[in-house]
């Protein structure tokens, strides 16, 4: 069982449309990170979020950790091909060091032209 | 700046063989983290190393081992390889404070 529960596992949607990653666990998380891979790759870091509550912004990627710092969100905006990948959260909990990252299943988005 | 280095990138070994994989951080990262990827696991967190001391351990068995060097370089070591242990293996290092990993493109093992 993770202990980061991502939805959707997939996501096909066109270029234009918007679509929203959630990042749900039962444990409080110190900080949270967003990361995208593509196949054959290593993850890259998209944001971190350190702060209950916190809203970040990168162009039109949007990012939430949940006030309680249990839960985060990804939002795109007017999705574009270039956002294809497999998108990532991962967390230091509370009680753990933040070099000890748990990871997400993923979620995978394909963008369609 | 050098990304994070993982050499091999690929790499194929025999049941019961041992395998040893390098990793080279990000100049001055002194936090090196390494993971592993399966398609029915994702991505399990194996060791952290922090200034040559391991801070963190996943529950990987005893047959996994890892250290790091004075100059941040990181190796992590695998005996009596099982097929089980086919997969990506990620190393990523992260400066102090910085919450946030920068990861190299991996070394696929495959257990044949």
């Amino acid at each position: 069982t993770q202990l980061l529960e991502q939805s959707p596992q997939f996501l096909s949607i066109q270029e234009g449309e918007n679509l929203t990653v959630y990042c749900n666990s039962s444990s409080v998380f110190s900080s949270l990170q967003w990361y995208r891979q593509e196949p054959g790759e290593g993850p890259v870091l998209l944001v971190t979020v350190v702060t209950g509550g916190e809203v970040k912004k990168l162009k039109r990627l949007t990012f939430q950790f949940g006030d309680a710092r249990k839960d985060s969100s990804l939002h795109i905006t007017a999705a574009q091909t270039g956002d294809t990948g497999l998108y990532l959260c991962a967390g230091a909990k509370e009680t753990d060091s933040w070099g000890k990252l748990q990871f997400g299943a993923g979620t995978q988005v394909v963008v369609t032209p | 700046k050098a990304g994070v280095t993982q050499t091999p990138r690929y790499l194929i070994k025999t049941r019961g063989q041992q395998v040893t994989l390098s990793c080279s951080p990000i100049s001055g990262h002194r936090s090196v983290s390494w993971y592993q990827q399966t398609p029915g696991q994702g991505l399990q967190f194996l060791f952290e190393y922090f200034s040559e001391t391991q801070r963190n351990k996943g529950n990987f068995p005893g047959r996994f081992s890892g250290r790091q060097f004075s100059n941040s370089r990181s190796e992590m070591n695998v005996s009596t390889l099982e097929l089980g242990d086919s997969a990506l293996y990620l190393c990523a290092s992260s400066g102090d404070e910085d919450y946030g990993y920068t990861f190299g493109s991996g070394t696929r093992l495959t257990v044949v």
